[in-house]
């Protein structure tokens, strides 16, 4: 079945400092990508997505791109904030069902 | 639109009793998941339906859960008799079942405490 593989936390950055988080999907057919963000207490909100390979998703200053050599997805962000705290989620959708990774906590230190 | 409307937000239940969450889908979704979210184990797909049709229950921890959609504009998710290695907080989210526009949308969901 799908799967969806992502870089175990937690990651802890000064403010400034480069992100990435890892994440690599197995799927039968060809999916959606996701990356989702998880603040305290709140449901995961969708932070942006690719539909087809070599899309790029971009949304308040992160991006990934959906390689489907690689089968990866993996988040960026050039300068993180301390808001950017939170926890990512990379999800796969396809035929009807999401599936998503374990999370990664982000805190961001200034 | 609303979003996903889960209720209630907490609830504060004794063991054996019977709680039941419920969620209200974006209107025009025609999937919907409930997942549940613990420290220990993260985030798990509990079940989920597409056009109100249950079609993966696998992630169902025990025959004290149970879902239903009776309709497209609801569903819920009932725990009897309830148990204190139930406390979670418990996810509904619903997505369209085609097309590039398939990213769920989560409700805040509900934050259970079985004492």
């Amino acid at each position: 079945g799908d799967s969806v593989t992502q870089m175990e936390g937690p990651v802890t950055l000064s403010e400034e400092a480069f992100l990435t988080i890892n994440c690599t999907y197995t799927a039968t057919g060809y999916p959606s990508l996701f990356w989702y963000v998880q603040y305290p207490g709140e449901g995961l909100q969708l932070l942006l997505k690719a539909t087809k390979a070599d899309d790029k998703g971009s949304n308040k200053g992160f991006e990934a791109t959906y390689r489907k050599e690689t089968t990866s997805f993996h988040l960026e962000k050039g300068s993180v904030q301390v808001s950017d705290s939170a926890v990512y989620f990379c999800a796969l959708s396809e035929a009807g069902k999401s599936t998503f990774g374990d999370g990664t906590t982000l805190t961001v230190k200034p | 639109d609303a979003g996903v409307i889960q209720s209630p937000r907490h609830e504060v239940t004794e063991m054996g009793q019977e709680v039941t969450l419920r969620c209200k889908p974006i209107s025009g979704h025609n999937s919907l998941f409930w997942y549940r979210q613990t420290m220990m184990r993260g985030l798990e797909l509990l079940i989920y339906f597409n056009n109100n049709v249950p079609i993966d229950d696998s992630g169902m921890p025990e025959d004290r859960f149970s879902a239903k959609m009776p309709n497209a504009s609801f569903s819920t998710l009932k725990i009897q008799p309830s148990e204190p290695r139930d406390s979670a907080v418990y996810f509904c989210a619903s997505s369209r079942l085609t097309g590039t526009d398939n990213e769920a949308f989560f409700g805040q969901g509900t934050r259970l405490t079985v004492v």
